[in-house]
């Protein structure tokens, strides 16, 4: 079984919905994060946590809402999409003690 | 400028040969350097990551770490078609306690021709 789940992993939705998107680990990580990736811009940090009561926005989290429900479940909420929030959307997991980071297979999202 | 910086590519090299990527960065409090390959449509997958000046070889992949120029580059000898892939380049943005964020590069592509 993979360490790092995401679902859905392919999303179309149309402009205004409220979509979820859900991360699951098993590798025991306390650090979890959410990053999108577009074409020529890299991966951008959209919201990080280190436990359940720990989170904190990245670069680019407006727009963007977490829940921490789990140490092994980590949610990222569209309340109102966009379509310039059409993108590749990663989980990602982090080993306190390397800053190495293990991602998830990535939900591919369409706002029309 | 940005943080972390990569040649966009594509990088065509022909198989057997050494394929060069390169990565620069611009805080010079960075500590960590991490290489991920990207496969179209998949997920980043580390590869290397070095932590000092000088070289740290893993099979047929060699990290190369320069602080005082501030850059880091892999080199893949031997490529294969099957590294065929986008690299990115990842470091850790300083100060320590915000060391657990990466910044990433936006990843060069590789073309190995058979």
């Amino acid at each position: 079984d993979a360490d790092v789940t995401q679902t859905p992993r392919n999303r179309i939705t149309k402009t205004g919905k409220r979509i979820m998107l859900e991360c699951s680990q098993t590798k025991g990580h306390d650090r979890m994060y959410w990053y999108r990736q577009d074409p020529g811009l890299g991966l951008r940090l959209i919201y990080y946590s280190f436990d359940v009561k720990d989170i904190n926005k990245g670069e680019i989290s407006d727009g963007y809402s977490v829940s921490r429900q789990a140490q092994a479940k980590f949610s990222l909420s569209l309340e109102s999409a966009i379509p310039n929030q059409t993108a590749l959307y990663f989980c990602a997991t982090g080993d306190r003690y390397s800053n190495e980071q293990f991602f998830g297979p990535g939900t591919r999202l369409t706002v029309l | 400028q940005k943080e972390v910086e990569q040649n966009s590519g594509p990088l065509s090299v022909p198989e057997g040969a050494i394929a060069s990527l390169n990565c620069t960065y611009s805080d010079r409090g960075s500590q960590s350097f991490f290489w991920y390959r990207q496969y179209s449509g998949k997920s980043p997958e580390l590869i290397m990551f070095i932590y000092s000046n000088g070289d740290k070889e893993d099979g047929r992949f060699t990290a190369q770490l320069n602080k005082a120029s501030q850059y880091v580059s892999l080199l893949i000898r031997d490529s294969q078609p099957s590294d065929s892939a986008t690299y990115l380049c990842a470091v850790n943005k300083p100060p320590v306690d915000s060391s657990y964020k990466l910044i990433f590069g936006s990843g060069t592509r590789l073309l190995v021709r058979p």
